[in-house]
């Protein structure tokens, strides 16, 4: 079966840096993304890697290794705006995207 | 309006109630979805359409049944729902081009409650 792992909830404090890990198994792969979705809000896109390597955008960066089925999203600089959960999906050989559960990040100040 | 909307953004309604949920998408995309979001659960796709042809997932019980006027509108018609179908429904948009895949962009989402 396909599946998609990241933790259920993560805390940090404001200032600070923070990886959130996402490993997934699938039948074939056409990229990863990584959505931020706001307590009863859409979910807005962030990053997609579809090659290995570092992807750094402003504050967050997103790193993939095909090899290891493995991602992660980094934040740095950490803000209270970014409470929120962070969801990692892939797409799968059939070009459909398989959903993580969602990573909660709370921080504190 | 811009983006992706949903109407209406909270719904109640009992179990032998029929309602249905409006998506419109004002980007000139070409592909839409229908979305499950539970608590504590991945997105659950429950319907794509995408140039105009429907792909469904075949776990979505029938008392779900969506409608795709165009490439800018999108129903999910709702027939005796069952509580456990209670969650935030979220519609999306894509533009699907063959061979490439672009991100999704999401609406708001409807707050559903089945009592």
């Amino acid at each position: 079966g396909q599946n998609i792992d990241q933790p259920t909830e993560m805390t940090a404090t404001e200032g600070a840096i923070v990886q959130i890990n996402c490993t997934y198994q699938t039948s074939g792969f056409n990229g990863l993304f990584w959505y931020q979705q706001h307590a009863g809000e859409a979910p807005t896109f962030l990053s997609y890697n579809v090659l290995d390597g570092l992807e750094e955008k402003g504050r967050f960066s997103s790193f993939l290794s095909r090899s290891k089925g493995y991602s992660y999203l980094l934040l740095k600089e950490l803000q209270m705006k970014d409470s929120a959960s962070y969801l990692c999906a892939v797409l799968d050989s059939n070009y459909q995207l398989i959903w993580g559960a969602g990573t909660k990040l709370i921080i504190k100040p | 309006e811009t983006g992706v909307t949903q109407t209406p953004r909270h719904l109640v309604m009992g179990m032998t109630n029929k309602k249905s949920l409006k998506c419109e998408q004002h980007l000139g995309h070409n592909a839409m979805y229908w979305y499950k979001q539970s608590a504590k659960k991945p997105l659950e796709l429950m319907f794509v359409y995408s140039l105009e042809e429907r792909v469904e997932n075949n776990s979505v019980p029938s008392r779900f049944s969506p409608e795709c006027p165009n490439s800018s509108h999108l129903f999910l018609h709702l027939h005796t729902l069952q509580p456990e179908d209670s969650a935030l429904y979220l519609c999306a948009s894509s533009q699907s081009s063959g061979g490439s895949y672009n991100e999704q962009f999401f609406g708001p989402g409807t707050r559903l409650t089945v009592l």
